[in-house]
């Protein structure tokens, strides 16, 4: 079975100051993996994804995530976060036509 | 072009009683699924559907079914309403059942709240 391990509940970040939020999944097979952005009372909008080939991949907002498949990770960076990122990210494991997700990691951004 | 959309966005009900979420998928999306997110978690898969018909389910009793229509909306619905019922409801369509590659949008969900 398929399943996702979002480590952090929260992370605080400086306005201005880069972001990792961490991934890891167990997948048997070649997965497809997502990036999920949750603002307050709001569904659930891509931020990016990563099916097959270059293991860095760039998403909108100015995200990125990194493949790893050795540690089974799929880590989302941003190099300069702002205030208006403070949300709630998941991460999301895909297989056949169902997500399987994350717990999720509350971002805040002080000032 | 509207998105998915869900009604109502807000239902407060009490326990042993039913209830029914509505969801229009995004336009030219034939497939939709249903995901409950509670307080602290993230999203859980209910079910999908697909040419009228539920494809695929997850690991939720058979208090909770659904509905599709020939316009490729959804309802579910869910009976005799627990406490732990209580959680954000998400509808999410996409275009294709087998199409993994085509991304999954999703509403901005219903809020229950069982009493």
């Amino acid at each position: 079975a398929q399943s996702v391990t979002q480590p952090d509940i929260h992370i605080t970040v400086s306005e201005g100051a880069s972001l990792e939020l961490r991934c890891n999944y167990s997948y048997g097979a070649t997965p497809y993996l997502f990036w999920y952005v949750q603002s307050p009372g709001q569904g659930l909008q891509l931020l990016l994804k990563y099916f097959s080939g270059d293991t860095l991949v760039q998403g909108i907002k100015g995200f990125e995530a990194e493949f790893k498949r050795s540690q089974s990770s799929f880590n989302l960076r941003k190099p300069s976060v702002h205030w208006s990122d403070a949300a709630e990210y998941f991460c999301a494991v895909g297989a056949s036509s169902t997500l399987t997700f994350g717990k999720g990691t509350m971002l805040l951004v002080s000032p | 072009d509207a998105g998915v959309t869900q009604s109502p966005t807000h239902l407060i009900k009490t326990r042993g009683q039913q209830v029914t979420l509505r969801c229009s998928p995004k336009s030219g999306h034939d497939t939709v699924s249903w995901y409950q997110q509670a307080l602290g978690q993230g999203p859980q898969f209910i079910f999908q559907y697909y040419e009228e018909e539920e494809r695929q389910r997850g690991n939720f009793p058979d208090r909770f079914s659904g509905h599709q229509f020939p316009n490729y909306s959804s309802e579910l619905n869910v009976n005799a309403l627990l406490l732990g019922d209580s959680a954000l409801y998400l509808c999410a369509s996409r275009l294709g059942r087998d199409a993994p590659k085509n991304i999954q949008y999703f509403g901005a969900g219903t809020r229950l709240s069982v009493l």
